[in-house]
């Protein structure tokens, strides 16, 4: 296990509702990735984090904001939840140089938003 | 800007059969690549890797894979599957300095029947 604890697992909300999920690591290691997946799309990266304090955006960030005020923590917030941003979130973690930028992820946040 | 394409989205196999899960890629730059298996309701493991080196990567589950820069090819077999091979299966690209951002194919369904 590489070490990664999603919360919450699952979450039904509603249209409209500020929702953050938390990735939390226990690797200590410096990049931190949200990707969503999709049926049809694979997973594509939302945001993204290089350190704390330090966060960019991927492919699919509209309507997603990110934070990171510590190393083990990377928090993910739909400001205002649309029924397109139902899916499966996946957090991931990049390992040191020494394992060759290989990228462990968590089990998974299932989404529902009615 | 680098992308993946996975030429099969399903793949229905015999048990005890050979499987072929075909990867291409596109980078302007040298690459990475990455097979992840995912299991239902779970989260993605790493099957192999291919950082430099040999082009034959061998992995888990009695797994390999072979890069053809040529080809830009990155191909998944496995020479004879079981019953509990039955997953998706994700190749993913990254390069040198894109801070282990991994772009993702859309997935392989692999079936294996009895």
């Amino acid at each position: 296990d590489a070490g990664i604890t999603q919360s919450p697992r699952h979450k039904v909300t509603e249209t409209g509702t500020p929702v953050t999920l938390r990735c939390h690591q226990t690797e200590n290691h410096r990049y931190m990735y949200w990707y969503r997946q999709d049926p049809g799309h694979g997973l594509r990266l939302i945001h993204y984090s290089y350190g704390v304090k330090d966060t960019d955006k991927g492919e699919v960030s509209d309507g997603y904001s990110v934070s990171r005020s510590k190393t083990e923590d990377f928090l993910l917030t739909l400001e205002s939840a649309t029924s397109s941003q139902t899916s499966v979130y996946f957090c991931a973690i990049s390992g040191p140089r020494v394992s060759g930028n290989t990228i462990y992820f968590g089990e998974g946040s299932w989404l529902t938003v009615v | 800007a680098q992308s993946v394409t996975q030429l099969d989205s399903q793949v229905p196999v015999f048990e005890e059969a050979p499987v072929e899960l075909r990867c291409n890629y596109s980078s302007s730059v040298s690459v990475y690549l990455f097979w992840y298996v995912q299991y239902p309701n779970q989260g993605l493991q790493l099957l192999l890797k291919y950082l430099s080196g040999s082009t034959l990567v061998k992995g888990i589950n009695g797994f390999e894979a072979e890069f053809n820069k040529s080809q830009t090819s990155f191909h998944l077999r496995k020479p004879s599957v079981h019953i509990s091979d039955t997953a998706e299966y994700f190749c993913a690209v990254t390069s040198r300095g894109s801070g282990s951002r991994l772009t993702f194919g859309e997935g392989t369904q692999l079936t294996v029947n009895p």
